[in-house]
């Protein structure tokens, strides 16, 4: 069966970075591509982008452009996401999601999400 | 870019009545292949976000045939037969025909 799972909570300062794995199994990794969704306490699910794990093709949002870097292994099936800069607006719960190969659009199987808390 | 309105925000339902949410699109999300790239996703408090519907009326696998989803173009509507306690969740529409994919404020379905 399809799983994704993610690294542990992070407790980082304004202006670290941090950077969260997201670990997949049960099908074809290179078939697919990842993306990236956060949700900040108490809101909505905010896109923020999307990395193709075949040839390594990426989107991301505006919002975080120039911050935000995805990346993937494929020997161990494991995707990254990388933020910089941190501010406080950046708490929230990351989640990954398998989605389609050559654009975004579907994200199927979610990880369970990984909590970032930007603090000083 | 895209919005996607969710209407109602809260939506009190008593058990086993039907239950219907609506989203709204600012453009139309068929693609230039014919397809429509909508997607309903419902989530459980504490868990994360799980895909119902795909391609605006294509029920995932395993999920009960309760739910369907209908619409076209720019309106779109996710309806719950009859209402069970698990169905308690805040539900997403989101779409993938547009750049940069985006999703609905979101409807949160509570017990009446």
């Amino acid at each position: 069966q399809v799983q994704l799972v993610q690294s542990g909570p992070e407790v980082k300062e304004p202006g670290a970075s941090v950077k969260v794995s997201c670990k997949a199994s049960g099908y074809t990794f290179t078939n697919y591509g990842i993306t990236w969704v956060r949700q900040a306490p108490g809101q909505g699910l905010e896109w923020m982008g999307w990395i193709s794990v075949y040839n390594g093709n990426t989107k991301y949002a505006q919002k975080v452009q120039g911050r935000l870097t995805m990346t993937t292994d494929t020997s161990t099936s494991t995707a990254y996401m990388e933020l910089r800069s941190l501010r406080s607006d950046d708490t929230a719960v990351y989640y990954c999601a398998k989605d389609w190969v050559a654009t975004p659009g579907s994200a199927d199987y979610w990880g369970q999400g990984t909590l970032v808390a930007v603090s000083s | 870019d895209v919005v996607l309105t969710q209407s109602p925000l809260s939506l009190p339902v008593t058990l086993g009545q039907p239950a219907s949410f609506s989203c709204r699109s600012s453009q139309s999300l068929v693609y230039s292949d014919g397809n429509t790239y909508f997607n309903w996703f419902q989530q459980r408090p504490g868990q994360s976000p799980r895909r119902l519907i795909y391609k605006v009326s294509n029920r995932d696998s395993g999920v009960p045939d309760r739910f369907s989803g209908s619409g076209s173009g720019t309106d779109f509507t996710l309806k719950i037969s009859r209402v069970e306690a698990e169905d308690v969740a805040v539900y997403y529409c989101m779409q993938g025909t547009h750049w940069p994919p985006r999703f609905g404020q979101g409807t949160k379905l509570e017990i009446k």
